[in-house]
């Protein structure tokens, strides 16, 4: 079974450009997490989605960060625009519901220049 | 003051040695997860646990919950063992997690 994939891997750009981050998650996972981790830090959840619904986003910087998970499944995180403050790792997971174990993605590198 | 709080924030052994992780918490609870991160890769998870303890091979999870803190032990310890170890809660239907211990083993 294939497990949660994140792409790209690696990403640099200027800061002011944007960036988009795309998660597919595990198949049948109905909760999706975005996380952001920065270097020598435990992950911080940014955004919980429920099926297509954004259940959480308390902590979603949402002048500059949006995220979308179209039909339940696929999701994209994106920055506009970004700021050196942004580089950091940004991990999306899923788990079949809400209270379930997570299954964490390899993570989306991102650093801004 | 963290709601997740680990330590060491650092640890390197020998080859062999027993290994010990602790994590303490603030916050009325759950579950509680060890996570292992390798450099560069994503987070797999050691361990769910809600009291007593739990074996998987060489790595052995505790938890006291009326102490609110976690042990996570690593036997026979080996240099792929090198990774961050991230304890993490649920809470409120979240996972706060705590800073992680990077671990190396040295051959």
């Amino acid at each position: 079974e294939a497990g949660v994939v994140q792409s790209p891997r690696y990403k640099i750009i200027e800061k002011k450009q944007p960036v988009a981050f795309w998660c597919n998650p595990i198949s049948g996972h109905n909760t999706l997490y975005w996380y952001l981790q920065n270097l020598g830090q435990g992950p911080e959840l940014l955004i919980r989605y429920e099926n297509e619904e954004a259940v959480d986003d308390s902590q979603l910087p949402k002048d500059r960060f949006s995220a979308e998970r179209l039909k339940g499944v696929d999701s994209t995180l994106k920055i506009q625009p970004a700021e050196l403050g942004d580089s950091a790792v940004y991990l999306c997971a899923s788990s079949l519901v809400t209270a379930a174990e997570q299954f964490f993605g390899p993570g989306t590198r991102l650093t801004v220049l | 003051k963290n709601e997740v709080e680990q330590s060491p924030q650092n640890l390197t052994a020998q080859e062999g040695e027993f290994i010990t992780i602790n994590c303490s918490y603030s916050v009325g609870i759950s579950a509680l997860h060890w996570l292992q991160q390798h450099p560069g890769g994503g987070i797999v998870s050691l361990f769910m646990l809600s009291s007593g303890k739990k074996k998987h091979g060489r790595l052995i999870a505790t938890i006291n919950i009326q102490e609110k803190h976690s042990s996570l032990h690593i036997t026979a310890s080996h240099p792929r063992d090198s990774a961050v170890y991230i304890c993490a809660v649920r809470s409120d239907q979240k996972l706060v997690f705590g800073q992680g211990t990077r671990l190396t083993i040295n051959p």
